[in-house]
């Protein structure tokens, strides 16, 4: 009930394509759903967060879709660059504080 | 703002031996972490500080793994005795509080053969 489930393990996609990044978790508690970019070698950083009272948050090309209901969210890449190749974690935090972090995405952008 | 600072880089270590690695959370944070994240994982927490006291160490293998966190600050995170499966980039992060966005260092990257 503590897991974060993400999908797919990697992803490849051509210079301005849209990569959709899911994932899908059990415990209603959670209240807090952040998305984490890491590149090789660094630590991961924060992207983008939505709280589930909300359905969709954008910030820049970065858009987070919540599906309360489903238990789900996914992350949107849009006018996706190679700057953005990368590893993509989801997250979810309940009331103990603790983010539950989903197993990962790697994602290559061609040019 | 500088950000949080972890040492060493890397470590290679025998089986059986003993390793710490140091980390310094930004300036002003309360809430310090310390994440173990293996090869193709996403990062677990093995314990949280909330100034130098203990919030959650419920992950952490007390057998062998071992924090502090003294005057609040810096903390070290020790492994001793390291076993094969302890290979894995230990990550640091802190907050301003519990409930703040977690900055990441860099990590170490341990490596037990």
């Amino acid at each position: 009930q503590q897991q974060v489930k993400q999908s797919p393990q990697s992803l490849i996609v051509q210079k301005g394509g849209i990569p959709i990044i899911n994932c899908a978790y059990e415990n209603t508690a959670f209240d807090y759903f952040p998305w984490y970019q890491q590149f090789p070698g660094k630590g991961p950083a924060l992207l983008i967060a939505i709280r589930p009272d909300v359905s969709e948050k954008k910030e820049g090309r970065f858009t987070i879709s919540f599906n309360k209901s489903a238990k789900q969210f996914s992350l949107h890449i849009m006018d996706s660059q190679p700057g953005d190749s990368a590893t993509y974690f989801c997250a979810a935090r309940g009331a103990t504080n603790k983010l539950i972090f989903g197993t990962g995405t790697l994602l290559a952008v061609q040019p | 703002e500088a950000g949080v600072a972890q040492s060493p880089r890397y470590k290679i270590i025998e089986k059986r031996q003993s390793v710490a690695f140091w980390c310094n959370p930004i300036s002003g944070h309360a809430t310090l972490y310390w994440y173990q994240q293996i090869l193709g994982q996403g990062p677990k927490l093995l314990i949280q500080f909330q100034n130098n006291g203990v919030v959650d160490d419920s992950q952490l293998p007390k057998d062998r793994f071992s924090a502090e966190r003294l005057k609040g600050v810096d903390s070290t995170l020790k492994i001793q005795p390291a076993k094969l499966e302890d290979s894995a980039v230990y990550l640091c992060a802190s907050s301003l509080t519990r409930q703040g966005e977690a900055f990441f260092g860099q990590g170490t990257r341990l490596t037990v053969v």
